[in-house]
Parts: C-alpha cells; structure tokens; sequence
C-alpha cells in the first residue's frame, strides 16, 4: 500500500520564518503535489513535480517555493511566512507522468500556524 | 480549465442510497473524473474515477452522461462511517488539476 507521510502534523512558526514542510512516498511515484487546504476554497494547488528536480507552478504558488532534489521527497518552502498561510497543507503523490488517470495518493496533512 | 460545482452538503439516513453530483461544464476531451473521500484529520482517499458510462466497484458507482458535463457518485446503502467530505477532481491533459470545494454528507441514524 501507497504511504505518503508528512514530516509533521501541526507546526507554529512565527512571521517572517522560513518554514519548510517535507513529504516523502515510499512507492517509487513520479509525480508528487503539494496543495491547500481552507474552509470553503476546498483544495488548491501550488506546485506539483514530474520528476527530480522539475518542477510546475499551480494555480497558487505565489509566496511558496518547492524542492525535489529525490525521487521519493518533495518540500515546500514559505520562504517568507506570513499570516495568510495558515492553513492545512496536503502532499499527494501518483505513479506515473500521465495526469490525466493516475489516482493521487495524499499523506494526511500538516496544520500550519503562522503567528 | 474545467471548474467543478459541487453541493455544499447533504444529509442522509443510514441505509439509503446517497447520489452526490458535480458539474463541469468545461470539460475536456482528455479528462478524467476522479471521487476522493476525507475524513476529519486525513488526507483525501481515493474512491472511484471513470471517463464516460458507468463504472463501479465495492465502494460505489460513477454514472457520467454521453455530454460528460456532469457525474454522479453513487454510495449504496450508507452508514455513518460514511459521513465525510466528497471532492469531485477533473483532471486533465493540462496538467490542470481542478478540485470542487466539496460536498459535506452527513449520514443521520
């Protein structure tokens, strides 16, 4: 069975930090994503990644930055934190560089506070 | 870029068959129409995905019309361990991926 695990559950930074979210999958999946989750919007995308070291803006990167430096390990980056990115952040990772019916497989989330 | 409209909710009973539909309007040629499930304090799970007619398997079925603007999640005879978010995702050639907001079901006893 696909695991997806997030390297942490809740975090709290402060505004202005550099916060880095870390997702690793254990089956060897080509494509991975990193989305948002808030109240209403449902979720969002901000980038995704095909391969190591590519990497595609979705439809919220601004702000956000991302690293696939391995195949199996994907990060994002808030590389200045602000208030308006407290929300829940989702990993998700699927097999093979086809979009279009490739079942994503999601790690349970991260809550981050930004203070 | 197909946008998907979604219920806010619905509420059910046990043991009724609940039909939960998306439109998307915008709907490409390429695009597949994928089901996820979410509990509270998980990430999304995958149900069921299909690309015209119907598709089924033991969780649910999928009915998609010959125009494809529109799906409909079946879920035969719910309980309340069914009671979670639904998020309908058109996918497309793209690499566009479009979540609905979701559709809150609350399954009454």
């Amino acid at each position: 069975d696909v695991k997806v695990t997030q390297s942490s559950r809740y975090l709290v930074k402060r505004t202005g930090e550099k916060v880095f979210l870390e997702c690793v999958q254990d089956m060897d999946h080509e494509n991975m994503f990193w989305y948002r989750q808030d109240p209403g919007l449902g979720l969002r995308l901000i980038y995704f990644s095909y391969d190591v070291k590519m990497k595609e803006k979705g439809d919220i990167p601004e702000g956000y930055s991302v690293s696939r430096e391995k195949k199996e390990r994907f990060s994002l980056i808030l590389e200045s934190a602000s208030t308006n990115q407290t929300s829940m952040y989702l990993c998700a990772s699927s097999l093979t560089a086809g979009f279009s019916n490739q079942p994503q497989h999601f790690g349970d989330g991260t809550r981050l506070s930004i203070l | 870029l197909a946008k998907t409209t979604q219920p806010i909710s619905m509420d059910s009973y046990e043991g009724q068959e609940v039909n939960i539909t998306c439109s998307h309007n915008n709907i490409a040629t390429n695009d597949y129409i994928t089901w996820y499930q979410q509990f509270p304090s998980q990430g999304p799970r995958f149900i069921i995905q299909g690309y015209k007619t119907k598709v089924t398997n033991e969780v649910a079925s999928l009915f998609i019309p010959a125009d494809r603007k529109s799906s409909t999640l079946s879920l035969p005879r719910v309980s309340l361990s069914d009671t979670a978010v639904y998020y309908c995702l058109v996918s497309g050639s793209a690499r566009q991926l479009t979540f609905g907001s979701g559709t809150q079901l609350t399954v009454l006893p």
